[in-house]
């Protein structure tokens, strides 16, 4: 069936730090990718998407680029700031249903 | 959060009693979906709605029933709480093939 791995966490940065999360999914077809935010105690919402191969989506300074020969969407930004200090999920939409991942923490230290 | 209230936000109960978590929308969105939210889990679809009274199970639906009755609303009932059901529950609504926008989330936990 349909998944998706993330890297664990805790990633902990300091500030200005280059980020990376790796993501990398298994699926029939070509599902529609996403990077969803969870800050301390609130719901998730969408960072951004990409719907098809070599789509790169993009939102707040963070970039993914949907890979279909690595099967993976990483999430990248070129510098951290306090504020991005989050939960990170990657999913994919499946049937009109997502799966995500387990969710990345990651701590930006000043 | 895009229209959704989830209610109650937190909820203490015992272990055999039933428990009933309602999501509400005012995006006329088709679809709503129930997730909880476990360390080291993610998000686990527990059930879904395409439409008033029309329902679906997800990846761990034992123990929860939900229902639609009207568009806006979509209830999640755990008929006999257990201590396995203490997690954070979010609702969230979309149009299919597309974002889903999340509630905040209600944390209960069964003693």
């Amino acid at each position: 069936g349909n998944s998706v791995t993330q890297m664990e966490g805790p990633v902990t940065l300091s500030e200005e730090a280059f980020l990376t999360i790796n993501c990398t999914y298994t699926a029939t077809g070509y599902p529609s990718l996403f990077w969803y935010v969870q800050y301390p105690g609130e719901g998730l919402q969408l960072l951004l998407k990409a719907t098809k191969a070599d789509d790169k989506g993009s939102n707040k300074g963070f970039e993914a680029t949907y890979r279909k020969e690595t099967t993976s969407f990483h999430l990248e930004k070129g510098s951290v700031q306090v504020s991005d200090s989050a939960v990170y999920f990657c999913a994919l939409d499946s049937s009109y249903k997502l799966i995500f991942g387990s969710g990345t923490r990651l701590l930006v230290r000043p | 959060d895009a229209g959704i209230t989830q209610s109650p936000r937190h909820k203490v109960t015992e272990t055999g009693t039933p428990v009933t978590l309602r999501c509400h929308q005012t995006e006329n969105h088709r679809y709503m979906y129930w997730y909880r939210q476990d360390p080291g889990h993610g998000l686990r679809l527990i059930h879904y709605s395409y439409g008033v009274k029309d329902t679906d199970k997800g990846e761990v639906s034992d123990g929860y029933s939900v229902s639609r009755s009207k568009t806006e609303d979509f209830l999640l009932t755990l008929e006999s709480a257990t201590s396995s059901q203490t997690s954070v529950y979010f609702c969230a609504i979309g149009q299919g093939e597309d974002i889903q926008y999340f509630g905040a989330g209600t944390r209960l936990s069964v003693l």
